[in-house]
């Protein structure tokens, strides 16, 4: 069956550090992965999206790569800042774009 | 804009009552989700409905239905609720094209006992 694995412990890192989060899969070949953030209490809000066709994607202090031979997709954030404490969800879409599979998530700490 | 708004917020209910979970958008997405959260398992897609009179099975389907009642509102109901499906209910809503980004509703906490 379709599987996602993230980092199940906490990472904790000191503010200005770059957080870097993994998000591995098995026995799927998503037309896209995306990332989004979660506080506590609250529904995720969308980060980034990348295609399978696309190595590396920007925005602004994040960095997401996607390599399908390994299955494998790893999210930075450069500069981490207090504020960027929450869990981060990987999410693997198919060619529809509608069956949505979400990672269990990472739970991210900066320290400040 | 309110986004994607849920009620109710909390439920409790006893085994075997039902109830129905409402989920409304205003940003005129094509596309809605509802999903539940569980700890450790992340979100799991219980149904979508990919445009208005459409809908279809997620990954974990049996115990529920749904409705799109318009572009606006897509709403989840439980017939005969189970302790199993005590969770968190989050409804989402897409335009279903491009980064296929989803927006969120603060979600539902439903507890069946």
């Amino acid at each position: 069956s379709q599987k996602i694995e993230q980092n199940s412990e906490a990472l904790n890192i000191q503010e200005g550090k770059t957080a870097t989060l993994t998000c591995n899969y098995t026995n799927y070949s998503p037309a896209y992965l995306q990332w989004y953030r979660q506080d506590p209490g609250r529904g995720p809000v969308f980060l980034l999206l990348i295609r399978e066709n696309e190595k590396e994607k920007r925005k602004e202090r994040l960095k997401v790569t996607f390599d399908t031979t390994l299955k494998q997709s790893l999210f930075h954030i450069t500069a981490s800042q207090p504020a960027d404490s929450a869990t981060y969800l990987c999410a693997l879409l198919n060619t529809g774009g509608f069956k949505t599979i979400f990672g269990a998530g990472t739970r991210l700490f900066v320290k400040a | 804009n309110a986004g994607v708004t849920q009620t109710p917020k909390f439920q409790v209910l006893k085994t075997g009552q039902s109830m129905t979970l409402q989920c409304a958008q205003d940003m005129n997405h094509n596309s809605m989700y509802w999903y539940r959260q569980d700890p450790g398992m992340g979100l799991r897609l219980i149904y979508y409905s990919a445009s208005e009179g459409t809908t279809d099975k997620g990954e974990v389907p049996n115990g529920y239905n749904v409705s799109r009642l318009n572009k606006r509102e897509f709403s989840l109901r439980l017939e005969s609720a189970a302790p199993s499906q005590t969770s968190v209910y989050f409804c989402a809503s897409s335009t279903g094209t491009s980064l296929y980004e989803q927006y969120f509703g603060p979600g539902t906490r439903l507890t069946v006992t």
